[in-house]
């Protein structure tokens, strides 16, 4: 099966404009999740869909950061206005959910490098 | 809320020397633990996880960790160090009884591996 595919691999803006990342999850998997990780700093959550909806956004930093999951399928996570604090790399996650009985582990995409200058 | 800590930001270790990579969670329910190792310039990838079958675990490339409860640890050990070892490992524990619905990563441990 195809793996979680992230678009683009690298984006360098400057600050102020705005950057779009995309995720394709795996097919059937119902979670799907964004994590960030600032330069020599742990991976840290920022939000988790289940299907098109978001079961946990405590991790979104600010206003500025706007996530979407339109259908369920793909989803793209916007910043905009970027700032510099905002470069990082930015990993997608998918999983299967099993209902009560939990989900299946996470499945990684290979992150987009986030360069705000 | 639950946290972890990785001992060693960085660990170097020679070829077929044991590998120890050190991790400590806390939570105030029974955990989920996992070990995810990421390869330069790729994703995380699963090596392995717990969640309360055996509380001594075996996972991919010949790694293994074990659960202890009483030093809420949740060590990483490989008998023999290859180099293609090399790459950043992280310990993550999910919050919730049930499911990995939000998984909490540690800082990360760099290992190299010297010829």
């Amino acid at each position: 099966e195809a793996g979680v595919t992230q678009f683009p691999s690298h984006s360098v803006i400057e600050k102020g404009q705005t950057v779009t990342l995309r995720c394709d999850p795996i097919s059937g998997h119902d979670n799907l999740y964004w994590y960030r990780r600032v330069m020599g700093k742990e991976i840290k959550f920022l939000l988790h869909f289940v299907k098109e909806s978001k079961q946990d956004e405590s991790g979104m930093p600010n206003n500025r950061f706007l996530a979407e999951r339109t259908g369920g399928t793909y989803s793209t996570l916007k910043v905009q206005p970027a700032e510099l604090e905002d470069s990082g790399v930015y990993f997608c996650a998918s999983s299967k959910r099993f209902g009560g009985t939990g989900n299946s582990p996470l499945h990684f995409g290979n992150g987009t490098r986030l360069t705000v200058t | 809320a639950q946290s972890v800590t990785q001992l060693g930001s960085h660990v170097s270790v020679s070829e077929g020397a044991l590998v120890l990579l050190r991790c400590n969670y806390s939570s105030s329910v029974p955990p989920y633990l996992f070990w995810y190792v990421q390869y330069p310039n790729q994703g995380l990838q699963l090596l392995l996880k717990y969640t309360s079958a055996a509380t001594l675990v075996k996972g991919i490339n010949g790694f293994e960790a074990e659960f202890k409860k009483s030093e809420t640890s949740f060590h990483l050990t490989k008998p023999s160090a290859h180099m293609s070892d090399a790459a950043e490992y992280f310990c993550a524990v999910s919050e919730g009884e049930t499911s990995y619905d939000k998984v909490i990563f540690g800082p990360g441990t760099s290992l190299s591996v010297i010829p």
